[in-house]
């Protein structure tokens, strides 16, 4: 059984249209993540929603709108796409306990924005 | 400032050699660290995580981490062409009780056969 699953895995799409990506985690874990990894492979955390209530609010363009729908889901929609979105987005999910909580991590989603 | 920086390599040994990956972190009262492997095309993977100073030892895997220096380290011994992947530091810290985690730029590692 996959743990964390992401839809799509590849989103190739024009400037300015508007896309969403779906993250599903079966782990039972109250805490889900996305990160943007760019075209230098760096892993930057953009959202994090601990049992449907966004906590982590990096500092992101306000065109990323993420939704928790419940605590197994977290969907990211993207308005006005820019060539700068393009990247892998990974969804991540992790059980809070406080210190130590491995995060596990979705395939990915790479976005090309054309 | 980064706050959590690595060497992003490549770094290469070849194959049965010792490999050391070293990671510098900024926030001294972080009290965990993690090392996550991503192989090209893949989502990163946890490795190891060390919470004490000193040496903590899975299979080939050895963690290091001296929590005066703000550093830590991963040592893989007897090195496989399949160890050739990405690895990354992330270090956890804490804001308004809950955890983001940072992660460094990643060092990317050869193991030459």
């Amino acid at each position: 059984d996959t743990a964390v699953s992401q839809t799509p895995k590849y989103l190739v799409t024009q400037m300015g249209n508007d896309k969403s990506i779906k993250c599903e985690q079966n782990l039972g874990h109250d805490t889900m993540y996305w990160y943007k990894q760019d075209s230098k492979k760096f892993l930057k955390i953009m959202f994090s929603y601990n049992n449907k209530e966004l906590i982590i609010n990096e500092t992101v363009p306000n065109r990323f709108s993420p939704k928790s729908p419940d605590k197994a889901h977290l969907n990211l929609h993207i308005n006005s796409l820019e060539l700068g979105d393009s990247a892998v987005y990974f969804c991540a999910s992790s059980q809070f306990e406080g210190e130590g909580n491995e995060q596990f991590f979705g395939p990915g989603t790479r976005l090309t924005v054309l | 400032q980064k706050e959590v920086e690595q060497n992003s390599g490549p770094l290469s040994v070849p194959e049965g050699a010792i490999a050391s990956l070293n990671c510098t972190y900024s926030d001294r009262v972080s009290q965990s660290f993690f090392w996550y492997r991503q192989y090209s095309g893949k989502s990163p993977e946890l490795i190891m995580s060390i919470y004490s100073n000193g040496d903590k030892e899975d299979g080939r895997f050895t963690a290091q981490l001296n929590k005066a220096s703000q550093y830590v380290s991963l040592l893989i011994r007897d090195s496989q062409p399949s160890d050739s992947a990405t690895y990354l530091c992330a270090v956890p810290s804490y804001s308004g009780g809950y955890q983001k985690v940072t992660f460094g730029t990643g060092t990317k590692l050869q193991v030459i056969p």
